[in-house]
């Protein structure tokens, strides 16, 4: 019951930036996007989330459309230790449970 | 940097068996979270803890699973009696408040053989 859509797959040579697109069209107001990764059966990691604005961590930035009926994750020089599987989750609450789709799998080549 | 903990690593039982998979989750978050992920597909969600009861529970959480938190500190998830498609990678993830992220443990990867 994912609210999101997300590429399958995806390359990114090492080095340059990696743009994750999601789109969640039924997106409502007082929903958040939150995106988190899972390194290769590792527990899933927490990379940023966001309501309206653009956000900017330390790993990525979230650019979320002024309609937010999409948004785009960016690590902005990819590394091989970025590949990953990527997940797009929408939430209306702090304390939602995270719920999961197949995400993107990002491999970063050298 | 907080983390949650989870033991064992790994966990090899036989059929039929309890089992007991602990989490320690960070120490202000208020709600407790058990996953589990079959190799090769996504991770599913089975429980949410809140206020020492549970709040929500998917399909896949029947009678053969219970969760606990007996302490105040640990959050545990039982399965009493295990079979062969128990065999999963099973994570444990607690958040705190408001509009705050999930933080997850790195998992007990359980074999029942």
């Amino acid at each position: 019951d994912a609210k999101t859509t997300q590429p399958t797959s995806m390359d990114c040579a090492e080095g340059r930036a990696a743009n994750l697109p999601c789109n969640h069209s039924t997106i409502s107001g007082n929903e958040y996007v939150y995106w988190y990764r899972q390194i290769h059966s590792q527990g899933p990691q927490y990379i940023i989330h966001g309501l309206k604005n653009n956000e900017t961590n330390e790993m990525a930035s979230l650019i979320i459309t002024e309609d937010r009926k999409s948004s785009t994750l960016i690590l902005p020089h990819a590394t091989l230790r970025d590949t990953a599987v990527y997940y797009c989750i929408v939430e209306e609450t702090s304390y939602d449970k995270v719920i999961f789709g197949p995400g993107t799998s990002l491999s970063v080549i050298p | 940097e907080p983390e949650v903990t989870q033991t064992p690593s790994h966990q090899v039982t036989q059929m039929g068996q309890e089992v007991i998979l602990r989490c320690v989750p960070i120490s202000n978050h208020l709600y407790f979270y058990w996953y589990r992920q079959i190799l090769g597909q996504k991770v599913e969600f089975l429980v949410s803890f809140y206020n020492n009861e549970i709040s929500e529970k998917s399909e896949i959480f029947d009678d053969q699973f219970s969760v606990e938190r007996p302490d105040g500190s640990n959050f545990t998830l039982k399965i009493r009696s295990t079979k062969l498609e128990d065999s999963a990678m099973y994570f444990c993830a607690s958040r705190g408040p408001m509009n705050t992220e999930a933080f997850f443990g790195q998992g007990t990867r359980l074999t029942v053989v």
